[in-house]
């Protein structure tokens, strides 16, 4: 089976600006997880989706958003860019009955200037 | 909330032993996992525990005390390769489906 898969794998962009990632996870898995990684906060959740609607949230500003298509595909989208959003923006996947691993994809770096 | 702590740092030589420790704080435990990860790469799933004991794989083994709200992996025969940050993470039962607390991360250092 093919992992979870990222794109795109390395993005600048300036202050100000809004970006959108995508996630597309393992065969067969219904629930998609964000995170955002950072030296100094380490590994944090973002959201979670499951068919489609958010079943979990975590605590970051409205900027972070994200949707979830029928295929279990998910993108997240981050408005108006802050330089304290240079991270490494991470998605999991896993089947979606909450007692279950979750599996990394490769992340999306992202640098804002 | 939740809260996970565990060591920022070890080194360790190849062919010895470590264990890593995690202790966490959080209302309705449902699960911790241990994670690797190499530099520049997403984390890889190692263990998972969600009852009392010792679960062993391999070389890896993964240890629970709800209790205590202890944790530890113990790598045993250790390679150049298990350089690298070792996540604990610990699910929360109130919070429906998959959010994950994550401790800082233990980078383990493994010398010639």
């Amino acid at each position: 089976k093919a992992g979870v898969t990222q794109t795109p794998r390395y993005l600048i962009k300036t202050r100000g600006q809004q970006v959108t990632l995508s996630c597309s996870p393992i065969s067969g898995h219904r629930s998609v997880s964000w995170y955002q990684q950072t030296p100094g906060q380490g590994l944090q959740f973002l959201f979670e989706y499951f068919s489609e609607t958010q079943r979990n949230k975590g605590n970051f500003p409205g900027r972070f958003s994200g949707r979830q298509f029928s295929n279990s595909r998910s993108e997240m989208n981050v408005s108006t860019l802050e330089l304290g959003d240079s991270a490494l923006y991470l998605c999991a996947s896993s089947l979606g009955t909450g007692r279950e691993t979750q599996y990394f994809g490769p992340g999306t770096r992202l640098l804002v200037l | 909330g939740q809260n996970i702590d565990q060591p920022t740092e070890m080194t360790a030589t190849e062919g010895a032993i470590v264990q890593i420790n995690c202790t966490y704080q959080t209302s309705g435990f449902n699960g911790l996992f241990w994670y690797q990860q190499h530099a520049g790469e997403a984390p890889t799933f190692l263990s998972y525990n969600v009852l009392d004991g010792l679960e062993e794989k391999g070389r890896f083994s993964s240890f629970l005390s709800r209790s205590k709200g202890y944790s530890y992996l113990l790598l045993k025969e250790l390679q150049m390769k298990d350089s690298a940050s070792y996540l604990c993470a610990v699910r929360a039962f109130k919070a429906a489906g998959n959010k994950l607390t994550f401790g800082g991360g233990t980078r383990v250092l493994v010398k010639p």
